[in-house]
């Protein structure tokens, strides 16, 4: 596997209730990205980031920010977590734009309850 | 649009037979077309891709085919085995974007 870690693995939060969720990299790629899986909808982009305190919006937003702040680290933040945010969140680093291979994470499992 | 679209949401084939995913996409300035597979408590990891001036690229028993015109592409796993069984996703991009659309999954289950 890539040098990828995502924590925690598994995360219960309640509703309201400010979460963060870490992706280190070992790799030096320059770009990363956060997903998230749900049933039905596959793999749908958060936020993604081209370098260090570099990053932009994805198609699912809403409710969440990230940061960058060392090319390793990139940190996903649910602001105030809702039920609809319980989903499993996947980081994913690649070297290159688009068009080349993403190396994803394992996984973060998270319930909002 | 930047959608692309996956069908069979889920398949059962039988060991040694044809297993065959299929996506469409609108957006004809997508220029890249990779496969991922994931295996459950897995994140997802590149099988196989294609640019669209090639019909067709063979790795081992995977297969991409590739229609530019309908806009449509497709996996054919050969001679599936239970080891196949795992959850593929169609995706497609621009190349110097950094953005990558992916279907919604195809859940593939090889039976004895």
């Amino acid at each position: 596997d890539a040098g990828i870690t995502q924590s925690p693995r598994h995360k219960v939060t309640e509703t309201g209730t400010p979460v963060t969720l870490r992706c280190h990299q070992t790799e030096n790629h320059r770009y990363m990205y956060w997903y998230r899986q749900d049933p039905g909808h596959g793999l749908r982009l958060i936020h993604y980031s081209y370098g260090v305190k570099d990053t932009d919006k994805g198609e699912v937003s809403d409710g969440y920010s990230v940061s960058r702040s060392k090319t390793e680290d990139f940190l996903l933040t649910l602001e105030s977590a809702t039920s609809s945010q319980t989903s499993v969140y996947f980081c994913a680093i690649s070297e290159g734009t688009g068009n080349t291979e993403a190396f994803f994470g394992q996984g973060t499992r998270l319930t909002v309850v | 649009q930047q959608q692309v679209k996956q069908s069979p949401q889920s398949l059962i084939v039988q060991k040694g037979g044809i297993s065959i995913i299929n996506c469409a996409y609108e957006n004809t300035a997508f220029d890249y077309f990779p496969w991922y597979q994931q295996f459950p408590g897995k994140g997802p990891a590149l099988l196989i891709a294609i640019r669209p001036d090639v019909s067709e690229k063979k790795e081992g028993r995977f297969t991409i085919s590739f229609n530019k015109s309908a806009k449509q592409f497709s996996l054919h796993i050969m001679d599936s085995q239970p080891g196949d069984s795992a959850t593929y996703f169609c995706a497609a991009s621009i190349r110097g974007y950094q953005k990558v659309t992916f279907g919604t999954g195809t859940k593939l289950q090889v039976i004895p």
